[in-house]
């Protein structure tokens, strides 16, 4: 089984909906992170939580919201999504004790704004 | 705060060709720096990492790269590319100082191995 999962893997949602993609770990890392993934922009942090009491806002935390439900689940909501939201969605999980931020990452989600 | 430049956005080479992927990074501390690669429709993986020791560095895949301080660079090479290396590339760096190691990731190189 995968040691990072991706819910849901494909999304298409209209504007002004209220979506939630979720992601799930069996690594035991306390570090995860959300990523969006746009052509000829690379990976941008959205945010990034290091414990279950600990959220913090990343690059372009605009219009998205976080929750840490457990050490193993991180997910991430967009309020009212739009057209410019549609990209790759990635979640990914580093080591706290003796890290280097190598990031360990999920398949990803592509969602689609219409 | 640092940042990482991928100096090709598109790198088309032949099969059986040597191919390199140019990154350079800017820090005003000690990094740590990574490749990782995403084949189609997947998330990525790590390729290979730079720690500290050697700054010649071998990854998965028969890939390898050079750490050089003095040029600030990391670049990605392979004596003899196959059709399955076609995949985005992305380079990396961290700094360990203070502890977040958050890693800020370039914008991708596209390799594109033809028959």
């Amino acid at each position: 089984d995968a040691d990072v999962t991706q819910t849901p893997r494909n999304r298409i949602t209209k504007t002004g909906k209220r979506i939630m993609l979720e992601c799930s770990q069996t690594k035991g890392h306390d570090r995860m992170y959300w990523y969006r993934q746009d052509p000829g922009l690379g990976l941008r942090l959205i945010y990034y939580s290091f414990d279950v009491k600990d959220i913090n806002k990343g690059e372009i935390s605009d219009g998205y919201s976080v929750s840490r439900q457990a050490q193993a689940k991180f997910s991430l909501s967009l309020e009212s999504a739009i057209p410019n939201q549609t990209a790759l969605y990635f979640c990914a999980t580093s080591e706290t004790t003796g890290g280097s931020g190598e990031q360990y990452f999920g398949p990803g989600t592509r969602l689609t704004v219409t | 705060a640092q940042s990482v430049t991928q100096l090709d956005s598109q790198v088309p080479v032949f099969e059986e060709a040597p191919v390199e992927l140019r990154c350079n990074y800017s820090s005003s501390v000690s990094v740590y720096l990574f490749w990782y690669v995403q084949y189609p429709n997947q998330g990525l993986q790590l390729l290979l990492k730079y720690l500290s020791g050697s700054t010649l560095v071998k990854g998965i895949n028969g890939f390898e790269a050079e750490f050089n301080k003095s040029q600030t660079s990391f670049h990605l090479r392979k004596p003899s590319v196959h059709i399955s290396d076609t995949a985005e590339y992305f380079c990396a760096v961290s700094e360990p100082s203070g502890g977040s190691y958050i890693p800020t990731f370039g914008r991708g190189t596209s390799l594109i191995v033809h028959p």
